[in-house]
């Protein structure tokens, strides 16, 4: 079974852009939750959708969006972008409550 | 306060010898998860454990063993015989309530370096 897939892996940003990260969990999951890791910030958690409902926010500004289409991909999305958002942004899958698989990451700069 | 509490920034030990990462927390549910996991430097979280608030024995996963101490509120990870390959971010996390929601906080973190 393949793991979770995030794309891409990589991007550069300028301030005041918007961008759209993506997240393909495991087959079968229908949870997908979005957190955010920063050097003085730790892992923060963003959102998590459930069968294309947001069902947990974390406090994030309004800049940051998501969504969850009817086959679980997940969009996250962040307009007017500071150079506080260069972060590592991780998604992660479950189907239950005793698990949480993460992907790889987005690791996003902004300059 | 913080909700999950890791005091050690920084450990080492030496390959094939068996370390202990410490994670405290903080709940008033009565239903809780606790997570470990790796992160290695290429900055993938790797889900190493589980144990829920209401399983009997502690849980094991191969070199992986979580001793959880419920009434200290601790949930501390266990490597055995350490490899070169466990140098890593490690990461205490806990899922609160019931439910199907999948929020996690995270501890602070642990670096382990493995030596010869």
């Amino acid at each position: 079974k393949a793991g979770v897939t995030q794309t891409p892996r990589y991007l550069i940003k300028t301030r005041g852009q918007q961008v759209t990260l993506s997240c393909s969990p495991i087959s079968g999951h229908r949870s997908v939750s979005w957190y955010q890791q920063t050097p003085g910030q730790g892992l923060q958690f963003l959102f998590e959708y459930f069968s294309e409902t947001q069902r947990n926010k974390g406090n994030f500004p309004g800049r940051f969006s998501g969504r969850q289409f009817s086959n679980s991909r997940s969009e996250m999305n962040v307009s007017t972008l500071e150079l506080g958002d260069s972060a590592l942004y991780l998604c992660a899958s479950s189907s239950g409550l005793r698990e949480q698989y993460f992907g790889p990451g987005t690791r996003l700069t902004v300059t | 306060a913080q909700k999950i509490t890791q005091t050690q920034p920084g450990m080492f030990v030496q390959e094939k010898e068996a370390v202990t990462l410490d994670c405290t927390y903080d709940t008033s549910d009565q239903s809780y998860g606790l997570f470990w996991y790796k992160q290695p430097s290429s900055g993938e979280m790797i889900f190493l454990i589980y144990q829920g608030s209401y399983d009997e024995q502690n849980a094991t996963e191969g070199r992986y063993s979580l001793n959880f101490q419920k009434a200290r509120k601790s949930a501390n990870l266990v490597i055995s015989a350490s490899q070169l390959g466990d140098s890593a971010m490690y990461f205490c996390a806990m899922r609160e309530g019931t439910g199907t929601a999948s929020k996690l906080t995270f501890g602070t973190g642990t670096r382990l370096q493995v030596t010869l």
